[in-house]
């Protein structure tokens, strides 16, 4: 089943802490996981991804930690800022039998950063 | 460049009339998306194109149809709307074989059914 699980639903963090926002799959066939950031009114937008062989990947303040064996991965944001306050979906990328591809989607983080 | 666009941004359907979602998007993308957005179910895909003529059945393509007669254009239709179809719906395109994880969206349509 092409499933992502993702938790919290929604996150409050004081400004200048850490913001880490976790998700979990089953299916070994997925090949990238990818973080996108979504602001209201806006469509999603890639943040940051990272492949399965790797176990840590770091963009700014941005970081994928991802836990191959556990099926685990996780976005921490450093030094969290007002600006960062958005919904953070987490998903990954699969290949059908037909070449085609696609994303699943985690159902999302509403994360506010407090000043 | 204009990346993905949608048409229109908002609209208020009475039950049982149909419409049709535009997407377009200018990247040559041969990838092409439709999703809907509730609130606490994050972005579940409806259907997909892998290129000019073809398209496929996504997580819930139920009450939807969808056409890609060009490759920089997909269409949404919905024959007979229903409240259950009230949702923000997301066209994104992606470049592939490359860029597999990596999906443009567009700014997404206000649906309401009522």
């Amino acid at each position: 089943q092409q499933q992502v699980k993702q938790s919290p639903q929604s996150l409050i963090v004081q400004k200048g802490g850490i913001s880490i926002i976790n998700c979990a799959y089953e299916n070994t066939a997925f090949d990238y996981f990818p973080w996108y950031q979504q602001f209201p009114g806006k469509g999603p937008a890639l943040l940051i991804a990272i492949r399965p062989d790797v176990s840590e990947k770091k963009e700014g303040r941005f970081t994928i930690s991802f836990n191959k064996s556990a099926k685990q991965f996780s976005l921490h944001i450093m030094d969290s800022q007002p600006g960062d306050s958005a919904t953070y979906f987490c998903a990954a990328s699969w290949r059908s039998g037909g070449g085609a591809d696609g994303l699943t989607f985690g159902k999302g983080t509403h994360l506010i950063i407090q000043p | 460049n204009a990346g993905v666009t949608q048409t229109p941004k908002f609209r208020v359907l009475k039950t049982g009339q149909s419409m049709t979602l535009l997407c377009a998007q200018d990247m040559n993308h041969e990838y092409m998306y439709w999703y809907r957005q509730d609130p606490g179910m994050g972005l579940r895909l409806i259907h997909y194109s892998v290129g000019e003529g073809t398209t496929a059945k996504g997580e819930v393509p139920d009450g939807y149809n969808v056409s890609r007669l060009k490759k920089q254009n997909f269409l949404l239709g919905l024959e007979s709307a229903a409240p259950s179809q009230t949702s923000v719906y997301f066209c994104a395109s992606s470049y592939s074989p490359g860029q597999l994880y990596e999906q443009y969206f567009g700014p997404g349509t206000r649906l309401t059914v009522t």
